[in-house]
């Protein structure tokens, strides 16, 4: 069954902190995986796209990372802003499916 | 503005009534998607349409709700006889092909 879980489910950090938030998968066969912030109310924004091929990626103060032999990323955000705090959701697309397999996403507060 | 547009952005309903969403994707898109989305979850899939045809639907998707896409452009998601149960965000995305998925603001959806 094509599955994606997002951990931890929530997490409060200090404005300035690094976080990390983690992604496992069982899509098969993989194609690619993103990483989309989505504030309340308001539609999921990408952030970043992983490909079979590529360990890592950043945009700005994200960077993201994919191990597909273990199946797992993580989005790593550094010098957390008040505007970070949203939820980060990861979707895994499947070579041959037509749809998005999407994670339960990771609630992020930022609190000064 | 180019992006995927949902209308309306809010919509009260008492329950037992029919309720209609507009989702006008990104204009050479041809993939549109429908999802659902509850408080503190990700979002989990309607329906899918590549162009006008409606390739795949969800067990979620009952027998009240129905989606259609009549000319490849626009799409609507209408819902009949509204239960609480429906209260929710409705997300509508745009893909060309499999590439990444572009989403609305969504429509949120109060039964009362």
């Amino acid at each position: 069954k094509n599955q994606v879980e997002q951990s931890p489910q929530s997490l409060i950090i200090l404005e300035g902190k690094n976080c990390t938030l983690q992604c496992n998968y069982t899509v098969s066969p993989f194609s690619n995986l993103r990483w989309y912030k989505q504030d309340t109310g308001r539609g999921p924004v990408s952030l970043t796209i992983m490909t079979f091929s590529e360990n890592t990626k950043s945009n700005g103060r994200y960077t993201a990372t994919l191990d597909a032999d273990t199946k797992q990323s993580s989005l790593h955000i550094t010098a957390s802003q008040l505007s970070d705090s949203a939820s980060y959701i990861c979707v895994v697309s499947a070579i041959t499916g037509n749809q998005f397999y999407f994670g339960t996403g990771t609630s992020l507060t930022v609190i000064p | 503005d180019t992006g995927v547009s949902q209308n309306p952005r809010h919509k009260i309903t008492k329950r037992g009534q029919n309720v209609t969403f507009r989702c006008d994707p990104i204009s050479e898109h041809n993939r549109l998607y429908w999802y659902r989305q509850t408080l503190g979850q990700g979002p989990e899939f309607l329906t899918y349409f590549q162009n006008e045809a409606q390739l795949e639907k969800s067990r979620l998707l009952s027998d009240r709700f129905s989606a259609e896409r009549p000319k490849g452009s626009f799409s609507t998601l209408e819902i009949q006889r509204t239960e609480q149960g429906d209260s929710a965000m409705y997300l509508c995305a745009s893909s060309l092909w499999g590439a990444e998925a572009f989403f609305g603001q969504g429509t949120r959806l109060t039964v009362v």
